[in-house]
């Protein structure tokens, strides 16, 4: 069964632009969690989504956005780039949600904004 | 929203020792707690996970503990070895709509 797979692996974006990163889930997962992990914050809840539709929601501003579509698959948005915004964005599936369950994550997407 | 708090954020023990990293969290009403070990350049993964109407759980060298009046639940690795070390991070549901919150993580390094 394949892993949980991002893309792009890198991207290096300049302030100001905007960003769309991809999330294929495992075959048969329903659920979608997006996180930021960094240095000092480690990782940081942005979003779960669950058949198309967002569940929960972190503590980001609204430059942050997602969506899911009907064969489960994830896409996450930044828009108007910070500096402060280069992080691994990781995302992870799961059969159901990640709340009782094991999460799957990806490999990550490297975003560095200069 | 929940509040995960770990400790210690580095670990160094002499390969063959033990290693015991300890959480708190602060919603009691948190019923799944979940430990994901991530070494340098790759993904988390579970390693072990625990729900709250066990106190115990063992997986050959690792086991977790979980005390649910203290609100504290503890990772501790036996005979450790060197491709244990890694970054460990521990987990618990955020209140809500707050997904899942981590711990910060401890860096383990094991001596040889």
């Amino acid at each position: 069964k394949a892993g949980v797979t991002q893309t792009p692996r890198y991207l290096i974006k300049t302030r100001g632009q905007q960003v769309t990163l991809s999330c294929s889930p495992i075959s048969g997962h329903r659920s979608v969690s997006w996180y930021q992990q960094t240095p000092g914050q480690g990782l940081q809840f942005l979003f779960e989504y669950f058949s198309e539709t967002q569940r929960n929601k972190g503590n980001f501003p609204g430059r942050f956005s997602g969506r899911q579509f009907s064969n489960s698959r994830s896409e996450m948005n930044v828009s108007t780039l910070e500096l402060g915004d280069s992080a691994l964005y990781l995302c992870a599936s799961s059969l159901i949600d990640s709340l009782n369950t094991e999460a799957f994550f990806g490999q990550g997407t490297r975003l560095t904004v200069v | 929203g929940e509040n995960v708090e770990q400790h210690p954020s580095t670990l160094s023990v002499q390969e063959g020792d033990s290693a015991v990293i300890k959480c708190t969290y602060s919603d009691s009403a948190s019923n799944y707690f979940p430990w994901y070990k991530q070494e340098l350049g790759k993904r988390p993964q579970l390693i072990i996970d625990i729900r709250s109407n066990v106190g115990e759980k063992k997986d050959q060298r690792i086991a977790v503990t979980l005390n649910k009046t203290a609100k504290h639940f503890s990772l501790h690795i036996t005979e450790t070895q060197p491709e244990d070390s890694a970054v460990y991070f521990c987990a618990a549901p955020g209140g809500g709509a707050d997904g899942l919150t981590f711990g910060k993580g401890t860096h383990l390094i094991i001596q040889p």
